[in-house]
């Protein structure tokens, strides 16, 4: 069955120090990976998505198919950055669903 | 633009009852999806619609969940003989995807049902 695995429930770091959410996904075919996020009292909304390849408010990620990962990454963290990060599997078998990982709360910490 | 939107926000229902849950898409999206956020779970995939037509209903968890979709846009989940396992935040999503993959998923603010 597809899943989607992000091992970590809770990451705290420091304003500037670099974060990395790492999500592992389980699907033989051609994946599409996705990460969305949800700020505080707002909608969840899409981030960014692999095959873009772009980088959205500092964030960066890289789809490793050898490893099946998808970890997203920023450099220098700022504190609005603080939310709630999921990754998400789309591209199963042609269907249109996501299939999501349980979340990461991120906090920076000033 | 208006985005997609949902009601009510808060619904508080006793064990056995039905609810309906209502979303409205984003103007001209075909595509229209249910997820469910229940307590320490991440988000499950319960439908999806293109246009009115149900292509994908793996994720409805019992037969008392229904849903449908009236006139391209519209869209009515129904939680019939609420259990108290069925509380959760729902959320819709709706995509000018049509065919092609996944393409980007703009959501709601969710309902939040509360089963006593």
């Amino acid at each position: 069955a597809q899943r989607v695995t992000q091992p970590e429930k809770l990451l705290s770091v420091f304003k500037g120090a670099p974060v990395e959410l790492k999500c592992n996904y389980s699907y033989s075919g051609s994946p599409e990976l996705f990460w969305y996020v949800q700020y505080s009292r707002q909608r969840l909304q899409l981030l960014l998505r692999h095959i873009s390849r772009e980088s959205i408010k500092g964030f960066t990620a890289d789809l490793n198919k050898g490893e099946t990962s998808f970890h997203l990454k920023k450099p220098f963290a700022q504190e609005e950055d603080s939310a709630m990060y999921y990754c998400a599997l789309g591209g199963i078998q042609g269907a249109q669903k996501l299939v999501f990982g349980q979340g990461t709360r991120l906090t920076i910490n000033p | 633009g208006a985005g997609v939107s949902q009601s009510p926000s808060n619904k508080v229902t006793e064990k056995g009852k039905d609810v309906e849950l209502r979303c409205d898409p984003i103007s001209g999206h075909t595509a229209l999806y249910w997820y469910r956020q229940s307590l320490g779970q991440g988000l499950e995939f319960l439908i999806y619609f293109q246009g009115n037509s149900a292509p994908d209903k793996s994720g409805l968890p019992s037969d008392r969940f229904s849903a449908e979709r009236t006139g391209g846009s519209v869209s009515t989940l129904t939680i019939q003989r609420t259990q108290q396992e069925d509380s959760a935040v729902y959320l819709c999503a709706s995509s000018s995807q049509t065919s092609g993959g996944t393409g980007e998923q703009f959501f709601g603010p969710g309902t939040r049902l509360t089963v006593l």
